[in-house]
């Protein structure tokens, strides 16, 4: 069964800084991986998609790294904004199932 | 439409009644899910639709539970005898296979 670890739960940064989310999951069998943003009482937007063949995918200021044989992906922010506090999901894809999520990590810039 | 649609966005019901919750998907997308988060927790897998094969159930909590998807596109989630420990948002979304997904606003539902 696949099971997804994020960590932290949760991270408060001052604005500007640099930061690092990680996602892990046990089953390295995957199709792709999807990290997702969640603002409060809303639905999940998604950021990035990462195909099991590939290694990162960029967007503006975020990058997704992805380790298949180690079950590890990295979410980083460059140049954190209070615009990107919120909770911020990673979800893998085996192609037999649905998207398996992790807990998520509630990220909160200060000003 | 534009993205994906769920309806109603709130529902408040009595414990005890019937609910069915309502999402339609992006045009053309194979996959569809069903997902629930219950306040301050991640997202629940209930059940996945994928072309026309049979769906994915493991997830459903219980036999009140099921869903149904018609012509490949609307999907209708229902409950009975709803109950208390119901209550949570109800996020629906779709996919092209194995492409990104796309959620919904989601269905907040609230049993009293």
């Amino acid at each position: 069964k696949q099971e997804v670890t994020q960590i932290p739960a949760a991270l408060s940064v001052p604005e500007g800084e640099n930061l690092v989310l990680n996602c892990s999951f046990t089953d390295s069998a995957i199709y792709n991986l999807q990290w997702f943003r969640q603002d409060p009482g809303k639905g999940l937007t998604s950021l990035l998609l990462i195909q099991s063949s590939q290694r990162e995918q960029t967007s503006g200021r975020l990058n997704a790294s992805l380790d298949k044989s180690s079950g590890r992906s990295t979410l980083y922010i460059a140049a954190s904004q209070p615009g990107d506090s919120a909770t911020y999901l990673c979800a893998v894809d085996t192609g037999r199932r649905a998207l398996t999520f992790g807990s998520g990590t509630r990220l909160q810039v200060q000003p | 439409g534009a993205g994906v649609s769920q309806s109603p966005s709130n529902k408040v019901t009595e414990k005890g009644k019937d609910v069915e919750l309502r999402c339609d998907p992006i045009s053309g997308h194979t996959a569809l899910y069903w997902y629930r988060q219950s306040l301050g927790q991640g997202l629940e897998f209930l059940i996945y639709f994928q072309g026309n094969s049979a769906p994915d159930k493991s997830g459903l909590p219980s036999d009140r539970f099921s869903a149904e998807r018609t012509g490949g596109s609307v999907s209708t989630l229902t409950i009975q005898r709803t109950q208390q420990e119901d209550s949570a948002v109800y996020l629906c979304a779709s996919s092209p296979r194995g492409q990104i997904a796309f959620f919904g606003q989601g269905t907040r539902l609230t049993v009293v």
